[in-house]
């Protein structure tokens, strides 16, 4: 099946930076999701944004939906060890439609 | 409890076998989407339930894979003749689909199909 992508595939930072990931598409989507996966569970939803152009901050995470439809990027801002995980965009285009996901960011914290 | 609930956790089978895999979403949520993780990969849709609605089943890989929701809440995925390339966690997730609201799907923790 079609996966969005999504860079970069690995980061490795010190506690404290800020991060940056972007997902692209080849086709428009009318929603975009960020969601982060630990370990062993289901993915949990970080961010919801539902109109292009939108700029949608959740506390330390802020992503913003491309007036193009076809990219979205999510930053993280002073990472702190929580944070450590697989980071998933994911595209829909309605709202009881399937998600696209895109093949996912890892976030290691260097001590 | 109160979210997604899926069993078996872990499932480690022979090729060739059938396995049976249960979702039990949140209650009241009318929708309910599976979902297959391949090790490293990102999520891929499989089929999709609402309501009383014919399922979306554009995902399936094969015609080995099935699913069913009876009464509107549990799903059962059914994976019939295991390949081990059917190895992978198998996630799966509802949605309130209430009208006039965004709406989220939440997901479970997932199951690790391993085929040997």
């Amino acid at each position: 099946g079609q996966q969005l992508n999504q860079s970069p595939q690995s980061m490795f930072i010190q506690e404290g930076e800020d991060v940056s990931m972007n997902c692209t598409s080849s086709s428009i989507f009318n929603t975009w999701l960020w969601y982060k996966q630990d370990p062993g569970e289901g993915p949990v939803l970080l961010i919801a944004l539902y109109k292009a152009g939108e700029l949608t901050s959740n506390g330390r995470l802020t992503a913003q939906f491309g007036i193009t439809r076809k990219d979205s990027f999510l930053n993280i801002s002073a990472s702190i060890p929580s944070d450590v995980g697989i980071y998933f965009c994911a595209g829909q285009m309605g709202g009881n439609e399937k998600l696209t996901f895109g093949t996912g960011t890892r976030l290691t914290i260097i001590p | 409890g109160a979210g997604v609930s899926q069993s078996p956790s872990n499932k480690v089978t022979e090729k060739g076998k059938d396995v049976e895999l249960r979702c039990d979403p949140i209650s009241g949520h009318t929708a309910l989407y599976w979902y297959r993780q391949s090790l490293g990969q990102g999520l891929e849709f499989l089929i999709y339930f609402q309501g009383n609605s014919a399922p979306d089943k554009s995902g399936l890989p094969s015609d080995r894979f099935s699913a069913e929701r009876t009464g509107g809440s549990v799903s059962t995925l059914t994976i019939q003749r295991t390949q081990q390339e059917d190895s992978a966690v198998y996630l799966c997730a509802s949605s309130l689909l209430s009208s006039g609201s965004p709406d989220t799907q939440y997901f479970g923790p997932g199951t690790r199909l391993t085929v040997l």
